[in-house]
């Protein structure tokens, strides 16, 4: 168990849809970061928080957008969803505002499988 | 041309095998490299860790790096079934979020 937890596990909607994925990081984890696995893609970086604060920006589409609160949790929306948004997105935290540069560590969720029929 | 390269595979050995995985990349300023292991529903975790140049051990696993060839790879000595998974390679400049490899799918056969 990495300590950081994602919800939902599974979600099934339609094209033009919008969803929320919740990610909770380790204790003590100040940085968030979102990755959108494909099987075409691999694991594409889409966004990082670090305490609150937009830390770095990947390939994130201008549809979907992420936040972090002052708790740390962090969410990220899925708006105007296509096909070609299916897939798993996972959350991961590290302590530092880069991955650490001693242990290179990012501690990831289980993900969420998003599918739009 | 993608920044880092990986074979997707699959790759099937059998149980007692050596394992070679590797990357390639194209951005010289990459500094940090790392070998992910991601199970079947789970999310990736950290193998191994290597800075710059050089090799590292750590029991049944060695990664190396040749930073003069933008190339790196993870040797798995004695596999066992346990260590069927998808090994991730992954790495950065040291300030900048990880770059992932595709994955390359590893089953070990009994």
């Amino acid at each position: 168990d990495s300590g950081v937890t994602q919800t939902p596990k599974h979600l099934i909607t339609a094209t033009g849809q919008r969803v929320t994925l919740r990610c909770s990081p380790r204790s003590g984890d100040l940085s968030v970061y979102w990755y959108q696995q494909s099987l075409d893609q691999g694991l594409q970086f889409l966004i990082q928080y670090y305490n609150g604060e937009e830390r770095a920006k990947g390939n994130i589409l201008e549809r979907f957008s992420a936040q972090q609160f002052p708790d740390l949790h962090s969410e990220l929306n899925l708006s105007s969803l296509e096909l070609g948004d299916s897939a798993l997105y996972f959350c991961a935290s590290s302590v530092e505002g880069s991955p650490s540069m001693i242990t290179g560590e990012l501690f990831f969720g289980e993900g969420s499988r998003l599918t739009v029929l | 041309q993608k920044e880092v390269e990986q074979d997707p595979g699959p790759l099937s050995v059998p149980e007692g095998a050596i394992v070679s995985l590797n990357c390639t990349y194209s951005n010289s300023a990459f500094q940090y490299f790392m070998w992910y292991r991601q199970y079947s529903r789970k999310g990736p975790e950290l193998l191994m860790y290597t800075y710059s140049s050089g090799n590292k051990e750590d029991g049944r696993f060695t990664a190396q790096v040749d930073k003069s060839s933008k190339y790196i790879s993870l040797f798995i000595r004695d596999s066992q079934p346990s260590d069927s998974a998808t090994y991730l390679c992954a790495m950065n400049s040291g300030n900048t979020p990880l770059v992932f490899g595709k994955g390359t799918r590893l089953s070990v056969i009994a």
